[in-house]
């Protein structure tokens, strides 16, 4: 069954301090792996995309990398600001349907504390 | 470019009654999709639209209809409501599939309640 697990569930940091949110999945046939961002009431947004060759990917303090042989994934924040404050979603896309099949991790909650 | 829009941001019910969720973008994409959020629960896909005239269904349906009649609006159609679909309603867009890396944008959701 395709299943993608992200840990830990939450995880409360001090502003300014480094932390690595995780995600293994076993989503098979594999097209690209994504982490989103989302805001308490918002909508996720997109943060990178990854595919199997693709090692590592950044967008400013977050750094996302993939190791498909192990089916693992971690997003690194550095220098974590209040603003990190979020919730941190993995997505496995493979390959069928018409669209792709997306399977959703249940998230990281991620408290930034002063 | 204001994105991907949905309305209403918040809206109750009662068990029975039927309402429309309305989706809208300006982006020219021609895949649109539907999901839903529960507490503890990944987003799971209701249904979703590969180009106007052309919808398909998602991991969980039942209870939901959906039309594409133009590129820029998906709306979502809730026949008779249940307490089961109290939920956050995301309407998400993107250019390609995303088996092909294509990026997805989602609206700010709706926040459904039945009573």
């Amino acid at each position: 069954k395709n299943q993608v697990e992200q840990s830990p569930q939450s995880l409360i940091i001090l502003e300014g301090k480094n932390c690595t949110l995780q995600c293994n999945y076993t989503v098979s046939p594999f097209s690209n792996l994504r982490w989103y961002k989302q805001d308490t009431g918002r909508g996720p947004v997109s943060l990178t995309i990854m595919t199997f060759s693709e090692n590592t990917k950044s967008n400013g303090r977050y750094t996302a990398t993939l190791d498909a042989d192990t089916k693992q994934s971690s997003l690194h924040i550095t220098a974590s600001q209040l603003s990190d404050s979020a919730s941190y979603i993995c997505v496995v896309i493979g390959y069928g349907g018409s669209q792709g099949n997306l399977i959703f991790g249940k998230g990281t909650k991620l408290s930034v504390k002063p | 470019n204001a994105g991907v829009t949905q309305t209403p941001k918040f809206q109750v019910l009662k068990t029975g009654q039927s309402m429309t969720l309305q989706c809208a973008q300006d982006m020219n994409h021609e895949y649109m999709s539907w999901y839903r959020q529960d507490p503890g629960m990944g987003l799971r896909l209701i249904h979703y639209s590969v180009g106007a005239g052309i919808t398909d269904q998602g991991e969980v349906p039942n209870g939901y209809n959906v039309s594409r009649s133009t590129t820029e609006d998906f709306p979502l159609r809730l026949l008779s409501a249940a307490p089961s679909q109290t939920s956050v309603y995301f309407c998400a867009s993107s250019f390609g599939q995303a088996a092909v890396r294509a990026a997805q944008y989602f609206g700010p959701g709706t926040r459904l309640l039945v009573l």
